[in-house]
């Protein structure tokens, strides 16, 4: 069955350093969202991307954050300063459609900010 | 918001015993979809319900919906040690908001 995966599982990195987190979304999909889950507390969403821009954002998703989809394939997540409170599992999600479809989700990428 | 809450936050239970979790939820929905998750692990979906649909079926889960109330339960039937997971219910206009979760534990 396809699935989203996302690179790398795990990464640390020091505060201030950029952290750049990657996704393959199912390949026939076209909505592709991350969210973020900060350790023992719920799913948040960060942004959610179509047609090669933005199509919505949340409040957390401030000017550190950007998304990109360089190519056909992948679509990225970039935090330019971290910071400590930016430590969490961050989730990509892919569905093939604007109609009421199933959100796919990857397995997460955790990231440690030390 | 159109955030869902789930209570209770946790639940314990011995396996075979039947695990109901509900939801509630504050504006209008398309959908609304129930997510397992195991430990540090990522969002698995096991169920989605249209605004239209008062109850639905999966193996042995079952879903209602009740739109009037804005709310939702989720049912595991014959629980499992293996059911041992978060879930949470997510509300889906264009994106999907989740619950804070209800943490079950199912004892062998």
């Amino acid at each position: 069955e396809p699935e989203v995966t996302q690179t790398p599982s795990h990464q640390v990195t020091q505060m201030g350093q950029e952290v750049i987190l990657r996704c393959v979304p199912i390949s026939n999909h076209l909505y592709f969202y991350w969210y973020r889950q900060i350790l023992g507390q719920k799913v948040e969403f960060l942004v959610s991307f179509y047609n090669n821009e933005i199509s919505e954002k949340s409040e957390i998703f401030d000017d550190q954050f950007s998304v990109e989809r360089p190519d056909g394939s992948n679509f990225t997540l970039k935090i330019r300063s971290t910071k400590l409170e930016d430590s969490a599992m961050y989730f990509c999600a892919s569905k093939p459609d604007i109609s009421g479809n199933t959100i796919y989700f990857g397995e997460g990428s955790w990231l440690t900010v030390v | 918001s159109q955030q869902g809450e789930e209570d209770p936050q946790a639940l314990s239970i011995q396996e075979g015993e039947n695990a109901t979790m509900n939801c509630s939820y504050k504006t209008s929905i398309n959908n609304l979809q129930w997510y397992r998750q195991n430990s540090g692990r990522g969002l698995v979906h096991l169920i989605l319900i249209r605004s239209n649909e008062r109850e639905k079926h999966s193996g042995r889960l079952r879903v209602t919906l009740d739109t009037s109330k804005k709310s939702s339960s989720l049912l595991i039937t014959a629980s499992r040690a293996a059911d041992t997971a978060s879930y949470f219910c997510a509300t889906a206009s264009d994106k999907l908001i989740f619950g804070t979760g209800t943490r079950l534990q199912v004892f062998p």
